[in-house]
């Protein structure tokens, strides 16, 4: 089993439309919690960082139930410009390295 | 500011030959982190850098990787004897400890 398991894809939605991305992982010792965005053939940014609290940063909603060992992102009215892979990220502790989940890929259409 | 810079953008190199691949960090991170990313993949961490030593290599797949850091700055990965399915895109991240990890564009290695 992977560590980080991710809902598969691809989702492809009208603009306007709410889509959600689920993740879980294995590791329950994982101290932090991030989702990536990855445009094809670059690099992994950091969309957000994913707090217990659940945290929003405008269209984007990201929740954490360590409980559950569950981590979801909510993207509210997608746009064309927020087609890309979605990638769910854990770290176990400080300097340790990323541990990436496979990613779901985002199609928005007009 | 630069970010994280790795060259060749692009490397394609016959089956059993020695490639090299280098990663330039952001000045002054002392972290830096090596991943392969295979096609419909996610990143997978290969080696971890902190300052000139190698902090975790447990990722590497086997003995035909390696990985130097020597000045505790830019980082080169090395390959011998590749193989096909070596053939992915080699990521290099750095970060100052704890703090975000940020990637560069990537070495497209294709082994034919």
């Amino acid at each position: 089993r992977k560590e980080v398991e991710q809902d598969p894809g691809p989702f492809n939605v009208p603009e306007g439309a709410t889509v959600a991305f689920n993740c879980t992982y294995s590791n329950s010792a994982s101290q932090s919690f991030f989702w990536y965005r990855q445009d094809c053939r670059k690099e992994p940014k950091l969309l957000m960082s994913v707090y217990s609290s659940g945290n929003e940063d405008g269209r984007f909603t990201a929740q954490l139930n360590r409980a559950s060992q569950y981590i979801s992102l909510l993207i509210r009215d997608s746009k064309l410009s927020d087609s890309a892979t979605y990638l769910c990220v854990v770290r176990n502790s400080g300097n340790t390295p990323l541990v990436f989940g496979k990613g779901t890929r985002l199609s928005v259409i007009a | 500011g630069a970010g994280v810079s790795q060259t060749p953008s692009n490397k394609v190199t016959e089956k059993g030959k020695y490639v090299e691949l280098r990663c330039d960090p952001i000045s002054g991170h002392t972290a830096l982190y090596w991943y392969r990313q295979s096609l419909g993949q996610g990143p997978e961490f290969l080696i971890y850098f902190q300052g000139t030593g190698a902090a975790d290599d447990s990722g590497l797949p086997n003995d035909r990787f390696f990985a130097v850091r020597p000045e505790g700055s830019v980082s080169t990965l090395k390959i011998q004897r590749t193989e096909r399915g070596d053939s992915a895109v080699y990521l290099c991240a750095s970060s100052l400890p704890g703090n975000e990890q940020y990637f560069g564009p990537g070495t497209r290695l294709t082994v034919t």
